[in-house]
């Protein structure tokens, strides 16, 4: 199995502080991705990374990849209320296009 | 970005009923769409593949003669489900990859919350 375990399964902190959530996989990857998910909505996709890479930055998003590990860390800096949502790591795509997601992590900010 | 949507975005319904969702691809087109159930605090779960053309194909567990799935068009997937129960309330969502576009590249819509009485 693919699937991506996050940790922690839920993170609380205070607006402004940095969040990290880590992610571990199974087999091998050609990319990963984090995506967000608003309470009860639709997903909104922050940041792909491919397997060459090790770390990306998207704004307030730093995400890290090892592969020799098999993991990945999203960080959010400065963090917003606005900022809290479900985090999801996502592997998968490839020639049948399937993502596998996982369980994910979520963040509270609280103002 | 590609817009994905869904219709209803809620929906309740009588317990042995059936509820029709669609997943419309709004500006690109899409030869495969994928079908996800998430239940309460839990993660996204696969549940079939949506091919234009010919059958879907279900992931292990999943029953097709209860979530019928059908590809109408190269923008359309409709997922019906048959007789609900409430074990079936949920948030189903779709997804689309454009076809031709990159594997890792797919657009989901806002998810269709099910709550079967």
């Amino acid at each position: 199995s693919q699937q991506g375990e996050e940790d922690p399964q839920a993170l609380s902190i205070q607006e402004g502080e940095n969040a990290t959530m880590n992610c571990s996989y199974k087999t091998s990857i050609n990319n990963l991705q984090w995506y967000r998910q608003n309470s009860g909505r639709g997903l909104v996709h922050l940041i792909l990374i491919r397997s060459n890479e090790r770390e990306k930055h998207s704004g307030r998003l730093r995400v890290t990849l090892d592969t020799s590990k098999k993991s990945s860390s999203l960080l959010i800096t400065a963090s917003r209320a606005a900022d809290t949502a479900s985090y999801f790591c996502v592997v998968g795509g490839g020639s049948n296009y399937k993502l596998t997601f996982g369980k994910g992590t979520l963040l509270t900010v609280n103002p | 970005g590609a817009v994905v949507s869904q219709h209803p975005s809620r929906v309740i319904c009588k317990s042995g009923t059936s509820v029709k969702i669609e997943c419309r691809s709004l500006d690109f087109q899409a030869t495969t769409m994928f079908w996800y159930r998430q239940f309460p605090k839990q993660s996204l779960m696969l549940m079939a593949t949506s091919n234009e053309g010919s059958k879907a194909t279900y992931e292990q567990g999943v029953e097709k003669d209860k979530f019928l799935i059908n590809h109408a068009s190269l923008t359309l997937s409709t997922l019906t489900v048959t007789s609900a129960h409430p074990e079936d309330s949920s948030f189903y969502i779709c997804s689309a990859p454009p076809s031709g576009g990159a594997s890792n590249e797919q657009f989901f819509g806002p998810g269709t919350r099910l709550t079967v009485l």
